[in-house]
């Protein structure tokens, strides 16, 4: 089973302060995709990579930047935090590889709460 | 921009009945896949179809994928609490190379009553 954990499931930070998710995999998926989640906005893309040191923004890129330094490992860093970005964080994974439909599918960590205070 | 609507947004019915969740879009897919998402968790990959037409069932649950690729549904047949959750449809693009991102769904959150 391909498997995705973030290294918070609560995180409480204060404003202003930075703040690193990290996001791991262990199936050697290409991509690795940035969401946040807020009641009524539904999912929302932040940033997503394809390739180590390769990285797209989403929807809603301000105020966020990411990192991938290694093929398992997607870090989203918010650089001063804000009480905007008081929510649900979610990493996602996905295959990639060569095309084909089967390789969208993507598959979701645990999901990190976090308030700014 | 390519959107997805569901509907309803809201549904809460009592176990036991029947219900459809609806998935729709102006635009043509790819892949259609459909997420369920428990509080406090990330979404869980339930299925993918991927022909215009194409039905799958997963126990209590038919996903039907339009003929066109634009829309889809969700019938969940005899519901049980088990059942509730966000349902998440989510959008493949075309063309579809691998390495591009989904269109998700605004979401239907389904609530069984015992």
């Amino acid at each position: 089973d391909v498997k995705v954990t973030q290294s918070s499931r609560y995180l409480v930070k204060r404003t202003g302060e930075k703040v690193f998710l990290e996001c791991v995999q262990d199936m050697d998926h290409e991509n690795m995709f940035w969401y946040r989640q807020d009641p009524g906005l539904g999912l929302r893309l932040i940033y997503f990579s394809y390739d180590v040191k390769m990285k797209e923004k989403g929807d809603i890129p301000e105020g966020y930047s990411v990192s991938r330094e290694k093929k398992e490992r997607f870090s989203l860093i918010l650089e001063s935090a804000s009480t905007n970005q008081t929510s649900m964080y979610l990493c996602a994974s996905s295959s990639g590889r060569g095309g084909g439909v089967s390789y969208n599918e993507q598959f979701f960590g645990p999901g990190t709460r976090l308030t700014v205070l | 921009t390519q959107l997805l609507e569901q509907s309803p947004q809201f549904l809460s019915i009592q176990e036991g009945e029947n219900l459809t969740v609806y998935c729709n879009s102006s635009s043509v897919f790819s892949s259609l896949q459909w997420y369920r998402q428990e509080p406090g968790e990330g979404p869980v990959l339930l299925v993918t179809v991927v022909t215009g037409g194409e039905v799958k069932k997963l126990k209590r649950l038919t996903f039907q994928f339009g003929d066109a690729r634009k829309d889809s549904s969700l019938h969940i047949t005899a519901a049980q609490p088990g059942d509730t959750g966000l349902y998440l449809c989510a959008g493949g693009p075309v063309p579809n190379f691998g390495n591009e991102k989904l269109t998700f769904g605004t979401g239907t959150r389904l609530t069984i009553i015992p």
